[in-house]
């Protein structure tokens, strides 16, 4: 069974400051990982995704996730945090159903840009 | 390119009364989800469908809810009779349906938003 746990069910960061968004997934094989966002009332809509090429990937929007198998970890950051990324966030990661592609989310993190 | 569509967007009933949401995925996708995402939780899957048959119902409520996909292309989600905690959001998503580890992405609709009182 696969699963993520996201750290922090509430964030808030100043516009302008970095952004940091913890994810930790477990998996008995190797892991393809997602990062959702999800803006009020409308459904969720890829950032990035890591699929076992490059561990650093960049995503929409400006922000990246780094995939670190020591740790297990897949977290998301931003350098600098605009107010526009007020949303939502997910965790998801993908399993093995037999045809087709499965996700399993985290229980995700709400970012709250201050000015 | 069309997206996932969804309706109805919000339904409001009383607790054993029966509802329905369909979802119209991206043209040519294999396969269709639907999740149920209750507020302040992560989205769940409540079934897989791959073409018009079910790959993994293992979460669906099945004394209540049920769904169908006919010719492999639009889907219905039924609930009967529904209960409090049925209140949450109902996401489709599509994917082309590439088969072993999941390399893509799910495209979501806007979801249906279902309030049982």
């Amino acid at each position: 069974a696969q699963s993520v746990t996201q750290l922090g069910s509430h964030v808030s960061v100043s516009e302008g400051a970095l952004v940091l968004l913890r994810c930790n997934y477990s998996s008995s094989v190797p892991p393809y990982l997602f990062w959702y966002v999800q803006y009020p009332n409308q459904g969720l809509q890829l950032l990035l995704k890591y699929t076992s090429a490059a561990t650093l990937v960049k995503g929409i929007n400006g922000f990246e996730a780094e995939f670190k198998k020591s740790e297990t970890s897949f977290h998301l950051t931003k350098p600098s945090a605009h107010m526009s990324d007020a949303a939502e966030y997910f965790c998801a990661v993908s399993g093995v159903t037999g045809g087709g592609n499965k996700l399993t989310f985290g229980t995700g993190t709400q970012l709250k840009v201050e000015l | 390119e069309a997206g996932v569509a969804q309706s109805p967007r919000y339904k409001i009933i009383e607790k054993r009364q029966s509802v329905a949401f369909w979802c119209n995925p991206i043209s040519g996708h294999a396969t269709l989800y639907w999740y149920q995402q209750i507020l302040g939780q992560g989205p769940k899957l409540l079934i897989q469908f791959q073409n018009n048959g079910v790959v993994d119902d293992s979460q669906l409520p099945k004394d209540r809810f049920s769904a169908e996909r006919l010719k492999g292309v639009d889907s219905t989600l039924k609930i009967q009779p529904a209960k409090l905690e049925d209140s949450a959001v109902y996401l489709c998503a599509s994917s082309p349906g590439t088969r072993g580890l999941g390399t893509g992405e799910l495209f979501f609709g806007e979801g249906s938003r279902l309030t049982v009182l």
